[in-house]
């Protein structure tokens, strides 16, 4: 079955750019989305079809998708940012695949 | 601007059936080329895709769970449902129903209702 890995934890100052990769076998032939969870809430769609925001996410976070990599990238990274994060994909074996999630910091 | 709310027993006995709705708010499940998702969360843990439902009637579900999983939609009252039989305490989550758009492999889940637990104990 098709698995996506993200570290589990990301640490970054206020102000700086963050990362939070999710890999994949040839991930970049698919497309990504990256969810934010904040504790007790919901997923928030925060990127879709790679690099796409949704209305009302800041322009401060960004995706991109190649070979076996998808990254999520949000620059300038505030406290409210501070959130698990989770990468999806699509898979003809399991339609829908979830990554374990990234803790992102901001310290 | 489109919500779900998930509804339904807080606590299911083992090997018993959880049963949950989820009503769409604020436009009609039929409309548009969308379909409708539960997904799960164990505390502490990541996401779980259970599967999702068009209303056309057409399912797809995560093969992990496909023997034990039913769902079905009322277009009438704007809901669809989930039952999942024969559960464990493997199935203690957090519950959530989501609208899914897209097609192939290009696809997302916007938005996603508050989740519901469900804990199976007896």
């Amino acid at each position: 079955s098709y698995e996506l890995t993200q570290p589990p934890s990301v640490s970054v100052s206020p102000g700086q750019t963050a990362s939070i990769t999710c890999s994949g076998d040839n991930l970049g032939d698919k497309y990504a989305s990256w969810y934010q969870q904040k504790p007790g809430q919901s997923p928030l769609l925060v990127i879709y079809q790679d690099n796409r925001r949704p209305s009302g996410i800041p322009e401060r976070f960004s995706g991109s998708n190649s070979g076996n990599t998808a990254t999520l990238t949000i620059r300038g990274t505030q406290t409210m940012d501070e959130a698990d994060y989770f990468c999806q994909a699509w898979d003809s074996s399991i339609v829908f695949v979830f990554g374990g999630g990234t803790k992102l910091t901001v310290l | 601007q489109v919500q779900l709310q998930e509804s339904g027993p807080g606590l299911v006995k083992p090997s018993q059936t959880l049963s949950l709705t989820c009503t769409v708010s604020g436009g009609s499940i039929s409309s548009g080329s969308y379909y409708w998702n539960w997904i799960r969360q164990p505390a502490g843990r990541g996401l779980e895709w259970i599967g999702r439902m068009y209303t056309s009637g057409t399912t797809n579900y995560n093969p992990s769970l496909k023997s034990r999983v039913t769902m079905s939609v009322d277009a009438s009252k704007n809901q669809f449902s989930l039952k999942l039989t024969s559960v464990t305490a493997a199935d203690t989550a957090v519950y959530y129903c989501a609208r899914g758009y897209g097609s192939g492999s290009n696809n997302w889940f916007d938005p996603w209702g508050q989740g519901t637990l469900v804990t199976v104990s007896s």
